[in-house]
């Protein structure tokens, strides 16, 4: 299976701050790569496929960028109602697709 | 309104089974795969299953093979997981997921996940 490494597991920002979650594959995957959001409680959402494309409805201040094994998602502008944990996932090698550990961001 | 409901879950002996259901409403079923995920409370997500939207075509993680078997009914909206010879590491919350499919332009893909559920949590002990 191929393993998808999220970096850091935690970070701790303020509102208006910009922060950037990484995620590495285990062997390439083109752009197969996904990004969530899950609140205490909630499921996940998606806000990132195919690497770059934003979801409709998720707003602009995310954003995805890399390929080939190395991913980063942006958040641009920190509000509050972003402090959640953060999922890569790899639909390259499915039907076993992976997620990565997760990320947290915390308010600082 | 567009949601999944999963119900079913619950506490089971290891060795029991377990029959998970997942509720659509406010899309075209059967236009979408559809999947399980599943996950430890504080830990990580796991993909479970995949069903096709016509039923035909299935597949299962490695850990689930040949004990869980995932079913739709495409009149009802309704997905569904059979559980069997559950044990312990199967204790989570286990999610409906929906494909995203061809609402994931410029690449549609069944393995992008755009609506969930609430998810149902099951809990093998004995």
């Amino acid at each position: 299976d191929i393993q998808v490494t999220q970096s850091p597991s935690s970070v701790s920002a303020s509102v208006g701050d910009r922060v950037s979650i990484t995620c590495r594959a285990s062997q390439g995957i083109y752009n197969w790569l996904a990004w969530y959001q899950q609140k205490p409680g909630e499921a996940p959402k998606l806000l990132i496929y195919a690497a770059s494309s934003l979801q409709r409805g998720v707003p602009s201040r995310f954003s995805g960028s890399g390929s080939g094994t190395d991913f980063s998602l942006t958040i641009n502008s920190l509000q509050p109602e972003d402090f959640a944990t953060y999922y890569c996932q790899q639909a390259n090698s499915f039907p076993a697709v992976t997620f990565g550990g997760g990320t947290k961001v915390e308010i600082k | 309104e567009v949601q999944l409901v999963e119900s079913g879950g619950g506490v089971v002996q290891p060795g029991g089974s377990l029959r998970l259901s997942c509720g659509a409403s406010g899309f075209t079923f059967d236009d979408y795969a559809m999947h399980w995920v599943r996950q430890v409370p504080g830990r990580s997500l796991e993909w479970v299953s995949f069903i096709g939207g016509d039923g035909t075509e299935t597949s299962y993680g490695d850990s689930v093979k040949g004990r869980f078997t995932i079913t739709r009914d495409n009149r009802k909206s309704s997905l569904f997981l059979q559980m069997n010879s559950l044990r312990p590491e199967d204790s989570a919350l286990y999610y409906c997921a929906k494909a995203c499919g061809h609402d994931c332009k410029p690449t549609p893909s069944p393995w992008y996940f755009n609506l969930w559920g609430r998810g149902t949590l099951v809990t093998v002990s004995s």
